[in-house]
């Protein structure tokens, strides 16, 4: 069975430096790999998504990496904001899921402090 | 603008009472999701629909139904049978690149 593991669980960084958010995932047969962001008492917003061929992709201040063969993906953002406060969730969707279901992880929650 | 609305924002139940959470998307998406957040807890599905008329069960979908009639609609009614009902649900749909999510319901027992 998938299983998907963010660690930190919570992590707190000065405004200006770069985060490093990590995601771990069990089985390597995976469709694509998805980032979201979630900001207290809302839904979820669509980051990243990293097809299951792709190394790397790219949105202003945020980079995610895939490392399929590790069962890694790393999501970046650079020169951190308040703003970016929020928690972040990482998900895959398994090659062999029926109904291209996602399996999350926990999240990790993100304070930048001003 | 397209998107997924789910209604209402806030809901109370009782014990005993059965409950429905709306979920529209004008996305034109086949595939629609139920999932659940705990605090602290990842996202658990509840149920799944691929097509309309037609719908599967997800990892915990004991105390819950739902229905799928129309392509844009896929209601979720949690019954008296969900013993631990208090949670943040959140709605789904899929295009086959990736999910947009609803902005979610908090339901809370009273």
């Amino acid at each position: 069975k998938q299983e998907v593991t963010q660690i930190p669980a919570a992590l707190s960084v000065p405004e200006g430096e770069n985060l490093v958010l990590n995601c771990s995932f069990t089985d390597s047969a995976i469709y694509n790999l998805q980032w979201f962001r979630q900001d207290p008492g809302k839904g979820l917003t669509s980051l990243l998504l990293i097809q299951s061929s792709q190394r790397e992709q790219t949105s202003g201040r945020l980079n995610a990496s895939l490392d399929k063969s590790s069962g890694r993906s790393t999501l970046y953002i650079a020169a951190s904001q308040p703003g970016d406060s929020a928690t972040y969730l990482c998900a895959v969707k398994e090659l062999k899921a029926a109904g291209n279901k996602l399996t999350f992880g926990g999240g990790t929650r993100v304070l930048v402090k001003p | 603008d397209g998107g997924i609305t789910q209604s209402p924002k806030y809901l109370f139940r009782k014990e005993g009472q059965n409950v429905t959470l709306s979920c529209e998307q004008n996305l034109n998406h086949d595939a629609m999701y139920w999932y659940r957040q705990d605090p602290g807890q990842g996202l658990r599905l509840i149920y799944y629909s691929q097509i309309v008329n037609d719908f599967q069960k997800g990892d915990i979908a004991e105390g819950y139904s739902v229905s799928r009639e129309k392509k844009e609609s896929f209601p979720l009614t949690v019954t008296s049978a969900q013993k631990n009902p208090t949670a943040f649900y959140l709605c789904a749909s899929n295009s086959g690149y990736g999910y947009t999510f609803g902005s979610g319901t908090r339901l809370t027992v009273v």
